[in-house]
């Protein structure tokens, strides 16, 4: 079954230093997401992308953080200058196309640390 | 603005007993509704929807939920639980396409 994949599973970096969480979307989506959920608390959205660009975004991902799909494959999240409270669990999503008779399929998930 | 509560962070049940997990959301149109499950180490993985239609939605695993307009609910159900059904559960709720937003999740914890 095809699926999502999400690299580093586990992600320590220091405070003020840049990080790129890395997904595999499943082939054929054509909608990408990242959301976060900060430790007990709510799964939240940040960003959602297609054709090369950012449809949506949340008031969360400020200017600190970007996305890109830089070789057709593989969707990034880069925070450049991270901060304590950017520790979270840090989810990738991608679907077909949204509708009644989709879904969004997750990967794993990245736990981010920022010490 | 879209909204989902989960009333629980944890739900304890005994093995074989009905399961029930409350979502109740808030949307200004008419939404669409999932429920998703996280086991340990593992993705979010789709239960159940709701877009249109019949209001009883099953799902994998012997989960249904049903959609009550007049409650704002989206309730998650199970007549028996299984050892393995022990997992961290999402409300979430979309105003059409793209964007969830998710509940604060429930942890089910099933014993023997």
């Amino acid at each position: 079954e095809p699926e999502v994949t999400q690299t580093p599973s586990h992600q320590v970096t220091q405070m003020g230093q840049e990080v790129i969480l890395r997904c595999v979307p499943i082939s054929n989506h054509l909608y990408f997401y990242w959301y976060r959920q900060i430790l007990g608390q709510k799964v939240e959205f940040l960003v959602s992308f297609y054709n090369n660009e950012i449809s949506e975004k949340s008031e969360i991902f400020d200017d600190q953080f970007s996305v890109e799909r830089p070789d057709g494959s593989n969707f990034t999240l880069k925070i450049r200058s991270t901060k304590l409270e950017d520790s979270a669990m840090y989810f990738c999503a991608s679907e077909q196309v949204p509708g009644m008779n989709t879904e969004a399929f997750f990967g794993q998930g990245t736990r981010l640390t920022v010490v | 603005a879209q909204s989902v509560t989960q009333l629980g962070s944890h739900v304890s049940v005994s093995e074989g007993a009905l399961v029930l997990l409350r979502c109740n959301y808030s949307s200004s149109v008419p939404p669409y509704l999932f429920w998703y499950v996280q086991y340990p180490n593992q993705g979010l993985q789709l239960l159940l929807k709701y877009t249109t239609g019949a209001t009883l939605v099953k799902g994998i695993n012997g989960f249904e939920a049903e959609f009550k307009k007049s409650e704002t609910s989206f309730h998650l159900t199970k007549p028996s639980a299984h050892m393995s059904d022990a997992a961290e559960y999402f409300c979430a709720v979309s105003e059409g396409f793209q964007k969830l937003v998710f509940g604060t999740g429930t942890r089910l914890l099933v014993s023997p």
